[in-house]
């Protein structure tokens, strides 16, 4: 399986800060994607980053990728309290589907 | 909003009962993806439909099973239901027949609770 794991499982932190995130995966994959997910809502796309980008900005989203190491990370700068979610990374390869983690919930506190 | 329509929003049936999600892609998208989320197992993709015919197959129990139609809606059926089986049910989109290069438009999802 090609299953991302993100870490921590939750974070907290304050309005203002920066909330970084991390993802690790398995095998070889052709893209990374970040998603956010608000309280049982569906899944909404943040970004997505080819193997072969190193990093890639959103506004306040900044995703990096590292594959050697097989993992991600996806930093939010001047969290706001709206950016309170859960963050799933998804990989994808030929041959494979979206493979999702189970996710890091971000707790932003005004 | 996703373009991608899903209903109904919330179901509530018995065990051993049979129901039917459905699902409407984003205008000229192709591919539906149909995912089951529950706490204990997180986001789990069950099956892939593209212009009607499957695609992919993902931890989909054999009783569930879906379809895709002409007009690309696609329906995913729930039968002998269990309690297990309480979760939120999404239904995902894209143009192309694989996820690799682009992103995916997520309905707002079915909540499928069990009694």
């Amino acid at each position: 399986s090609q299953q991302g794991e993100e870490d921590p499982q939750a974070l907290s932190i304050q309005e203002g800060e920066n909330a970084t995130m991390n993802c690790s995966y398995k095998t070889s994959i052709n893209n990374l994607q970040w998603y956010r997910q608000n309280s049982g809502r569906g899944l909404v796309h943040l970004i997505l980053i080819r193997s072969n980008e190193r990093e890639k900005h959103s506004g306040r989203l900044r995703v990096t990728l590292d594959t050697s190491k097989k993992s991600s990370s996806l930093l939010i700068t001047a969290s706001r309290a709206a950016d309170t979610a859960s963050y799933f990374c998804a990989t994808s390869n030929y041959g494979q589907n979206f493979v999702f983690g189970p996710g890091t919930r971000l707790s932003v506190l005004p | 909003d996703s373009g991608v329509t899903q209903t109904p929003k919330h179901l509530i049936t018995a065990t051993g009962q049979r129901v039917t999600l459905r699902c409407s892609p984003r205008s000229g998208d192709l591919s539906v993806y149909w995912y089951q989320q529950s706490l204990d197992q997180g986001l789990q993709f069950l099956i892939q439909y593209y212009n009607g015919e499957e695609r992919a197959k993902g931890n989909i129990l054999e009783r569930f099973s879906a379809q895709q139609f002409p007009d690309l809606h696609s329906e995913l059926n729930l039968s002998s239901l269990e309690l297990g089986d309480s979760a939120l049910y999404f239904c995902a989109s894209t143009l192309g027949d694989h996820p690799l290069n682009t992103e995916a438009f997520f309905g707002q999802g079915t909540r499928l609770t069990v009694v």
